[in-house]
């Protein structure tokens, strides 16, 4: 079974600051990863995703992300937050091949950015 | 940009009514996604549809759930008898396809603004 785990409820970062937003994840042979941002009221809206290919992906609204296959790791970063970055992210992961084609969600991070 | 759009924005119901929430996916898109999100808990997949038929479903999605494509936009997910439990936002997601094609994914989902869904 796959499973994602964001170890943070929250994150809280000043603005200008580098941010991290960590995850991590179990599934079955090569994985897919995403990152999805929700802002309040709104919908899951997608960030990036890792499929193959270089290890950092870099994605919208200037966030990146490093997949590290021996720490079985996707955090996302950025380097200099945004007050407007506040928001929840969440992570998510499906298998490459075979089974089910569904992405697992982690129980997401709340980042926090203060001014 | 086109985007997945859902209505109503909130639906407030009594235990043991019907309800169907409404989407409408990305024109081109041919697959799509129910999940829903318990307040304070993670997304959880309901269920996928595609070409008139479901795909794949998770153990929420029992008796009381139900698909459909009515028409050639929109797609609705009915809860026949609602429960307490059932309260919680549900977005509805839709992808261009499932897989990858030539080594790069198309199966990103974008995801609509979300139902939330209040049982009494």
């Amino acid at each position: 079974a796959q499973s994602v785990a964001q170890p943070e409820d929250q994150v809280n970062v000043a603005e200008g600051n580098p941010l991290t937003v960590k995850c991590t994840y179990s599934v079955s042979g090569n994985p897919y990863l995403f990152w999805y941002v929700q802002y309040p009221n709104r919908g899951l809206q997608f960030l990036l995703k890792y499929i193959t290919g270089d290890n950092l992906v870099k994605g919208s609204y200037g966030f990146e992300a490093e997949f590290n296959k021996s720490q079985t790791s996707f955090h996302l970063k950025k380097p200099s937050a945004l007050v407007s970055d506040s928001a929840l992210y969440f992570c998510a992961v499906r298998g490459s091949s075979g089974g089910s084609y569904i992405p697992t969600f982690g129980r997401g991070t709340s980042l926090i950015v203060h001014p | 940009e086109p985007e997945v759009t859902q209505t109503p924005s909130h639906q407030v119901t009594q235990m043991g009514q019907e309800v169907i929430l409404r989407c409408v996916p990305i024109s081109n898109h041919l697959y799509f996604y129910w999940y829903r999100q318990i307040l304070g808990q993670k997304v959880e997949f309901l269920v996928s549809f595609y070409n008139n038929e479901i795909s794949e479903k998770s153990e929420i999605f029992d008796d009381q759930f139900s698909v459909e494509r009515p028409d050639g936009s929109n797609f609705t997910l009915k809860i026949r008898s609602t429960k307490l439990e059932d309260s919680a936002m549900y977005f509805c997601a839709s992808s261009l396809l499932r897989g990858t094609s030539g080594g790069t994914s198309t199966d990103t989902q974008y995801f609509g603004p979300g139902t939330r869904l209040t049982v009494l």
